[in-house]
């Protein structure tokens, strides 16, 4: 089985702007999470998406959103970009998010902001 | 406020003896936690987890312990081997929250030393 990938793997965007990041999940996987890592705060919780529905999100304000397709592909987007938006994003998998299942991450997009 | 805390950010073990890695968490609520290893431009890989029901795991050379009275838990790595050598996270999540809503420490650095 392919893993989760994520497209891109490195951006460069300027403060305002807005960009768009893919996650395509494990075949046959159907939740899927996003989180930001940065270097002072570790990896934060965003939000995940199951069936083409958001259900559940962080603490995070609403220039971040994602959505999810019938496919299970996700994509986040982050409107009016700012320095501290610098981050790695990763995006992570699990056949159903009901219980624990296992997350698989994919390798994550490199987003630098100047 | 960071919910899972790793105090030590590194530590170097020489190959052979055992890594002890640490994490403290805050949240009464959590009842499963993992741990990640991650190496450089790859994504966080699952490594091993534990219910709050239990207060030992073991696979392979990796066992975790957990104490929910000082809220604590702990990774051994026996015997260390160089290929051991990743940043470390630990995670929590509680299925209220949502199962799939993981709270990461910072991580540490593991370095083993041939």
């Amino acid at each position: 089985k392919a893993g989760v990938t994520q497209t891109p793997r490195y951006l460069i965007k300027t403060r305002g702007q807005q960009v768009t990041l893919s996650c395509s999940p494990i075949s046959g996987h159907r939740s899927v999470s996003w989180y930001q890592q940065t270097p002072g705060q570790g990896l934060q919780f965003l939000f995940e998406y199951f069936s083409e529905t958001q259900r559940n999100k962080g603490n995070f304000p609403g220039r971040f959103s994602g959505r999810q397709f019938s496919n299970s592909r996700s994509e986040m987007n982050v409107s009016t970009l700012e320095l501290g938006d610098s981050a790695l994003y990763l995006c992570a998998s699990s056949e159903s998010g009901q219980l624990y299942n296992e997350q698989f991450f994919g390798p994550g997009t490199r987003l630098t902001v100047l | 406020d960071q919910q899972v805390k790793q105090n030590s950010p590194s530590l170097s073990v020489q190959e052979g003896r055992i890594s002890i890695l640490n994490c403290d968490y805050t949240n009464s609520m959590f009842d499963y936690f993992l741990w990640y290893k991650k190496y450089p431009a790859e994504g966080p890989t699952f490594l091993i987890s534990i219910s709050s029901i239990k207060d030992k795991n073991e696979d392979g050379r990796f066992t975790v312990f957990l104490n929910k009275s000082a809220k604590h838990l702990s990774l051994h790595i026996v015997p260390s081997q160089p290929g051991d050598s990743a940043v470390y996270f630990c995670a929590a999540s509680d299925l209220q929250t949502g199962a799939n809503n993981l709270f990461f420490g910072t991580g540490t650095r593991l370095t083993v030393i041939p």
